[in-house]
């Protein structure tokens, strides 16, 4: 069966410095990979998603991430957070047989601060 | 905005109460999915329905009845439920189940509060 690992509950940066939430994955076969953002009192909104080709996916609002396959990672980055960007993050994961079925972390709290 | 939307966007009933959520959505897609997300939890996948048809129930108690009349509707009725039913409930879409690449759409959510 399919899982996700994101093994920080909160990740704390500094408005202008660089973020990292990190995102581990278990999967029979080839994954596919998503990162979600959900912001107070809101639904998940979709940042962007790894299928095939480039490791490094470039999404939403200046995110990225990078797959890598030999550590099973997906890792969500951004050059510059900016306050805004404070928000819980969800890395999930859908295999490439039967039927999507997304599997969801635990999510991750990112704080910027001023 | 997504192009998926809930209603009502908080609810609070009693155990014996009798409720319903509603989503619709206006993204032209075939498949619709009702999440459970409680705090410190995964998202939990409740029922999946594709072209109308359900094809997903994943040990949800029978207190919670999904409908879906149409690829643009969903409901959640829920009736007896207990306290430990107390989360956000959320609706997404998606084009199909049957492509794994595709994106799902959230709406807000439903907060629900079981007293």
């Amino acid at each position: 069966a399919q899982s996700v690992a994101q093994p920080e509950d909160q990740v704390n940066v500094a408005e202008g410095n660089p973020l990292t939430v990190k995102c581990t994955y278990s999967v029979s076969g080839n994954p596919y990979l998503f990162w979600y953002v959900q912001y107070p009192n809101r639904g998940l909104q979709f940042l962007l998603k790894y299928i095939t080709g480039d490791n490094l996916v470039k999404g939403s609002y200046g995110f990225e991430a990078e797959f890598n396959k030999s550590q099973t990672s997906f890792h969500l980055k951004k050059p510059s957070a900016l306050v805004s960007d404070s928000a819980l993050y969800f890395c999930a994961v859908s295999p490439n047989t039967g039927f999507q079925k997304l599997v969801f972390g635990t999510g991750t709290r990112l704080l910027v601060s001023p | 905005e997504t192009g998926v939307t809930q209603t009502p966007r908080h609810l609070v009933m009693g155990m014996t109460n009798k409720k319903s959520l509603k989503c619709e959505q206006h993204l032209g897609h075939n498949a619709m999915y009702w999440y459970k997300q409680s705090a410190k939890k995964p998202l939990e996948l409740m029922f999946v329905y594709n072209f109308k048809e359900q094809t997903e129930n994943n040990s949800v108690p029978s207190r919670f009845s999904p409908e879906c009349p149409n690829s643009s509707h969903l409901f959640l009725h829920l009736h007896t439920l207990q306290p430990e039913d107390s989360a956000l409930y959320l609706c997404a879409s998606s084009q199909e189940t049957g492509g794994f690449q595709e994106t799902q759409y959230f709406g807000p959510g439903t907060r629900l509060l079981v007293l």
